[in-house]
């Protein structure tokens, strides 16, 4: 079936600091793959998306790229700030059902200043 | 444009209350998901709607939730009877048709509804 498996939290690291939150899937067909943002006491947002193979999702100073051969989506960001303490959540939605959005257990980011 | 909106934002009721969250999609778009966030479970999609038609509610935990989309532009989540395991933050979300092409699945979130059952 269709999975996703994200890093667990949370992380903790300095502002300045390189960013990595990994991210694999499992899926047939060819999903796209996502990464949402929460902030505390909203609702999830699209942060990027990358909708085939090798595709660079990229937003706000995060990338992510659509890796088939490793089925991952790791999000990275060279040098964080204290703004970007969120959860993250790693989704993908599949070709075959695409209404059915599945998502990441999510993972806590909080930057210290 | 306005968003996803919910309401009530939050809600403090007694056990076996009934609770009725609301929701207006986004106009013009015509899936409509309702999840359910717990630190415990984490994100849990309860039931979603095409064209106001429930697709699939085998998230839908008992009995004693139901949900409906009576027209494009509202939607219900009843819990009745409700009981403490129920509080969380429900939210809903809607997306545009995925039409004939792979959909980007963006999904376009409310703010959500906090529900606590005492």
């Amino acid at each position: 079936g269709n999975s996703v498996t994200q890093m667990e939290g949370p992380v903790t690291l300095s502002e300045e600091a390189f960013l990595t939150i990994n991210c694999t899937y499992t899926a047939t067909g060819y999903p796209s793959l996502f990464w949402y943002v929460q902030y505390p006491g909203e609702g999830l947002q699209l942060l990027l998306k990358a909708t085939k193979a090798d595709d660079k999702g990229s937003n706000k100073g995060f990338e992510a790229t659509y890796r088939k051969e490793t089925t991952s989506f790791h999000l990275e960001k060279g040098s964080v700030q204290v703004s970007d303490s969120a959860v993250y959540f790693c989704a993908l939605a599949p070709y075959s059902s695409a209404s059915k959005i599945i998502f990441g257990s999510g993972t806590r980011l909080s930057i210290r200043p | 444009d306005a968003g996803v909106i919910q309401s009530p934002r939050h809600e403090v009721t007694e056990m076996g209350q009934e609770v009725t969250l609301r929701c207006k999609p986004i106009s013009g778009h015509n899936s409509l998901f309702w999840y359910r966030q717990t630190m415990m479970r984490g994100l849990e999609l309860l039931i979603y709607f095409n064209n106001n038609v429930p697709i699939d509610d085998s998230g839908m935990p008992e009995d004693r939730f139901s949900a409906k989309m009576p027209n494009a532009s509202f939607s219900t989540l009843k819990i009745q009877p409700s009981e403490p395991r129920d509080s969380a933050v429900y939210f809903c979300a809607s997306s545009l048709p995925a039409g004939g092409e792979p959909n980007t699945g963006e999904l376009f979130f409310g703010e959500g509804s906090r529900l606590t059952v005492l």
